[in-house]
């Protein structure tokens, strides 16, 4: 059974660098057909979808964030990550990774714990 | 790319049915059926209840269901039990490889 586990600093610097790691378990991350993705939660709010990852490492990413936003995936590691650039106290959210299926339409059907990220000085 | 909207609370009784909108756009919802259903219970991940407008994961109930009409798509629960308590969003592809989610809707169970 594939699981997600995210994992990072639980506080970063206005201005500085968020980064996230997703580490896959239970199953190979350079397994066709999954975009591999992003997903946040700013406290008591709705999900903001932030991008994903192909199999073949093609990214797509929310106009938004697209400017400042950087998803990767190391497959020796089975790991996908997320950069962050020049955050501020709106970045500030629970981080989640999740695995989105082709033949499912590419909806959402595995996610990780989710982390908190507080963006404070 | 706005967020699909939807009803900030909805409400039913033991046994009841209810029904959440989702109202995106024709370059959204309704250009799509790739519309998904979360439910999501206080400090927990997101779980997917449906997926492609109507389909269900297995091990979802029955008695989730969901459809779509223009550019709103609908979940609904019908005999609502108590666990049924949660947020539920919905998402849609927007294109261009995309996705963009609905602001969330907090059911009560009176």
């Amino acid at each position: 059974q594939v699981q997600l586990q995210e994992s990072g600093p639980g506080l970063v610097k206005p201005s500085q660098t968020l980064s996230l790691t997703c580490t896959v378990s239970g199953g190979s991350i350079s397994s066709g057909g999954y975009y591999w993705s992003w997903i946040r939660q700013h406290p008591g709010k709705g999900l903001e979808w932030i991008g994903y990852i192909y199999y073949s490492g093609s990214t797509y990413y929310n106009p938004s964030l697209k400017s400042r936003v950087t998803i990767s995936v190391d497959t020796s590691k089975n790991q996908f990550s997320l950069k962050l650039s020049s955050v501020t106290a709106a970045d500030t959210a629970v981080y989640y990774c999740a695995r989105a299926p082709d033949d499912i339409g590419g909806a959402f059907d595995i996610w990780g714990q989710g982390t908190m990220v507080t963006v404070s000085s | 790319q706005s967020a699909l909207t939807q009803p900030a609370s909805v409400s039913g009784s033991p046994g009841q049915s209810i029904t959440i909108s989702c109202t995106g756009t024709s370059s959204d919802v309704g250009s799509y059926n790739l519309v998904s259903w979360y439910q999501q219970h206080p400090g927990k991940a997101p779980k997917l209840m449906i997926y492609e407008v109507s389909k269900r994961p297995s091990g979802v109930s029955n008695r989730f269901s969901g459809s779509k009409s223009g550019n709103t798509a609908s979940l609904t629960i019908s005999g609502l039990q108590a666990e049924d308590e949660a947020d539920y969003y919905c998402c849609s592809y927007a294109g261009s490889s995309t996705s963009v989610f609905g602001g969330g809707t907090k059911l009560t169970v009176l």
